[in-house]
């Protein structure tokens, strides 16, 4: 498609059940991102992707979340046991190429907020 | 670690004002820097970016250049508008990037 999408826009999850976000990044590319943004903060950095390969995750705060981008393309992050700390914008970002130099396309997040 | 410290906000201005926005970082070499902007309701958007020391990055009016002497990348714009009203986070990129908590503009008209 034309840029990231991501869904469900909105999420309001009861404390303690599963949820799972969505993330379909723009066609070819082979970055793919996680990030965590909580409210009036700046995105904190939870997991890359290099086509199917997951090759950083050590941003993933417990180990309650879980990435995975199985075919290269769409990844899916899920959240078990959900907790009001995991209240917050998810962001996907995704790249045609890999390095520092890239800036990366954002998609609109997904807010989460459990209640 | 690496690091990014942006200016507080809320800044706000009137239209055609000059707007800075500073950004320092701490980073063991010297990584790619970046300027991203949110619009409200909206993902980040890529503003510009600088490479390497004394690059100046520019776009839509924005400038902001890459000081290795002093580990800056402050964002300028000569007369903003009411359009630029948004979040602006500065970045620094070893491949995943390290984002600072963000600077909200208000322009009034």
């Amino acid at each position: 498609g034309a840029g990231v999408s991501q869904s469900p826009r909105y999420k309001v999850a009861k404390r303690g059940q599963d949820v799972a976000l969505r993330c379909d990044p723009i066609s070819g590319h082979v970055s793919l991102f996680w990030y965590q943004q909580a409210l009036g903060q700046g995105p904190e950095f939870l997991t890359y992707f290099q086509n199917e390969a997951q090759l950083d995750k050590s941003g993933l705060p417990s180990d309650r979340f879980f990435a995975e981008r199985p075919e290269g393309s769409v990844s899916t992050l899920k959240i078990q046991r959900t907790q009001q700390e995991d209240s917050a914008v998810y962001l996907c970002a995704s790249s045609l190429r890999v390095g520092e130099n890239y800036g990366y396309t954002f998609g609109s997040g997904t807010r989460l907020t459990v209640v | 670690g690496n690091s990014v410290t942006q200016m507080e906000g809320p800044v706000t201005l009137s239209e055609e004002a000059f707007l800075t926005i500073n950004c320092t970082y701490t980073a063991t070499g010297y990584p790619s820097l970046f300027w991203y902007v949110q619009y409200p309701g909206e993902g980040l958007q890529l503003l510009l970016k600088a490479t390497k020391a004394d690059d100046k990055g520019s776009n839509k009016g924005f400038e902001a250049t890459y000081r290795k002497e002093t580990t800056s990348f402050h964002l300028e714009k000569g007369s903003v508008q009411v359009s630029d009203s948004a979040v602006y986070f500065c970045a620094l990129s070893w491949g995943k990037f390290q984002f600072g908590a963000g600077t909200q503009v208000v322009v009034t008209p």
